[in-house]
């Protein structure tokens, strides 16, 4: 069975700090990790990435992806209050029957204090 | 296009009672995906329609649970004699086909049952 876990399941930081969560999965047929921010209601997408290496980058946000020992991590530099969030990290996977679906950790909730 | 659009946004019924949901999709997406959330979890994979055809289900899905996607269009999720169990967010989420690579998939703001 596909499994995603992330880590830290929580962090609270002052404003200013950065942040590294990290995420790490194992699946059989991988085809991309995506990043999601969650407030209240739907998560919003923050990257997908499909290549090993190389860094994504969004502003103050950037994800980058190791698929030989199969983790991703996502930076937040010079936080903000309005970047408190879960962050889920998902994977995309082809299953048995040859479809395309998402795979949840269950998130980290950061809380950035001001 | 707004999004994917899903109604109600709150639900409360009471156990035993049928409920039924509405996932409107961003227009151009033939694919669509039904996930359930509950508190401190991560979305769980339901179910996922190509167009009208249901490819893919979970074993999640129990008999009480159904969806349909008539003309490739909106879709609904029926849960029949509700449980407090169901209590949850129900997710719909839309992509287009062969393109994810870039945009991930877009999610509806979710269906919040709580079952009394």
């Amino acid at each position: 069975e596909d499994k995603v876990v992330q880590s830290p399941l929580s962090l609270v930081v002052h404003e200013g700090d950065t942040v590294t969560l990290n995420c790490s999965y194992e699946v059989t047929n991988f085809r991309s990790l995506l990043w999601y921010k969650q407030e209240k209601k739907a998560p919003t997408f923050l990257f997908m990435l499909t290549s090993s290496g190389i860094e994504k980058k969004s502003g103050r946000l950037s994800s980058i992806l190791d698929k030989k020992e199969l983790f991703s991590i996502l930076n937040i530099t010079a936080t903000q209050t309005g970047d408190s969030a879960v962050y889920l990290c998902a994977v995309a996977s082809v299953s048995n029957f040859g479809n395309e679906k998402l795979t949840f950790g269950t998130g980290t909730r950061l809380t950035i204090i001001p | 296009d707004t999004g994917v659009s899903q109604n109600p946004r709150h639900k409360i019924t009471k156990r035993g009672q049928n409920v039924t949901f509405r996932c409107d999709p961003i227009s151009e997406h033939n694919r669509l995906y039904w996930y359930r959330q509950t508190l401190g979890q991560g979305p769980e994979f339901l179910t996922y329609f190509q167009n009208e055809a249901q490819l893919e289900k979970s074993r999640l899905l129990s008999d009480r649970f159904s969806a349909e996607r008539p003309k490739g269009s909106f879709s609904t999720l029926e849960i029949q004699r509700t449980e407090q169990g169901d209590s949850a967010m129900y997710l719909c989420a839309s992509s287009p086909s062969g393109t994810t690579a870039n945009y991930g998939y877009t999610f509806g703001s979710g269906t919040r049952l709580t079952v009394v």
